[in-house]
């Protein structure tokens, strides 16, 4: 079945530096991949529509300048948290698209944990 | 986007069915309902999809209402490991955003 393999799984940053996390679809192409970020005891909320070769889609309140993402090959996307601090730990987590069969369906990374100190 | 309402939470004994509902009254024509799964500290993982009809797989059921205002999640024996917040999602077509809900917290009883 799909893959989707998300790295780092945990991450610690001090505050003021950028992170970068990977999101990479292992046995199939991905023209389109999700972000989202959960805080604790809530569910996911949609960050972001990433598309190969193109801009990302943000959703409304999602900063693009500090989010940034790029999806620049079928198998790949990156989310870079820049000039981080505390308010942005929570954990990130990706999807990607998938066609299996005559139906698509979305595989979820297993997320990363960011905590900004 | 079409929003579901699923109870916050529900408890089931071990090896007993388990009916997870719920609520989509503004579902259009298009829309897939999903449902995913998520254990604590990992990503939502795929349980079932369906459009109209009723569809079966390994891991549970999807039994979709006829007005399609609504749907059922049966989990046929519960264990330990489908312990698990359950989410129903509705996408339009194929290739959509999903917009999460609350999902429901599924304790299951030894």
């Amino acid at each position: 079945g799909a893959v989707v393999s998300q790295h780092p799984s945990r991450v610690i940053c001090k505050s003021g530096t950028s992170v970068k996390i990977e999101c990479r679809s292992l046995d199939f192409q991905a023209t389109t991949m999700f972000w989202y970020r959960q805080f604790p005891k809530q569910s996911l909320m949609l960050m972001a529509t990433s598309n190969e070769g193109s801009k990302a889609t943000y959703e409304q309140g999602v900063e693009k300048d500090k989010f940034l993402i790029n999806h620049a090959s079928l198998t790949l996307s990156t989310l870079t948290v820049t000039s981080a601090h505390p308010e942005d730990s929570s954990f990130y987590i990706c999807s990607a698209r998938a066609r299996t069969g005559l139906n698509y369906g979305y595989t979820f990374g297993s997320g990363t944990r960011l905590t900004v100190v | 986007d079409a929003k579901t309402t699923q109870p916050n939470s529900m408890e089931s004994n071990e090896e007993e069915p388990v009916h997870l509902p719920c609520n989509h009254s503004t579902i259009s024509g298009t829309d897939y309902i999903h449902w995913y799964r998520q254990l604590p500290s990992q990503g939502p993982e795929y349980v079932i999809h369906g459009l109209t009809s009723n569809v079966n797989n390994r891991m549970a059921s999807l039994a979709i209402a006829e007005d399609r205002k609504s749907s059922t999640l049966i989990l046929h024996r519960a264990t330990l490991r489908d312990a698990a917040v359950y989410y129903c999602i509705l996408s339009r077509g194929t290739g959509n955003q999903f917009y999460f809900g609350t999902g429901t917290s599924l304790t299951v009883i030894p």
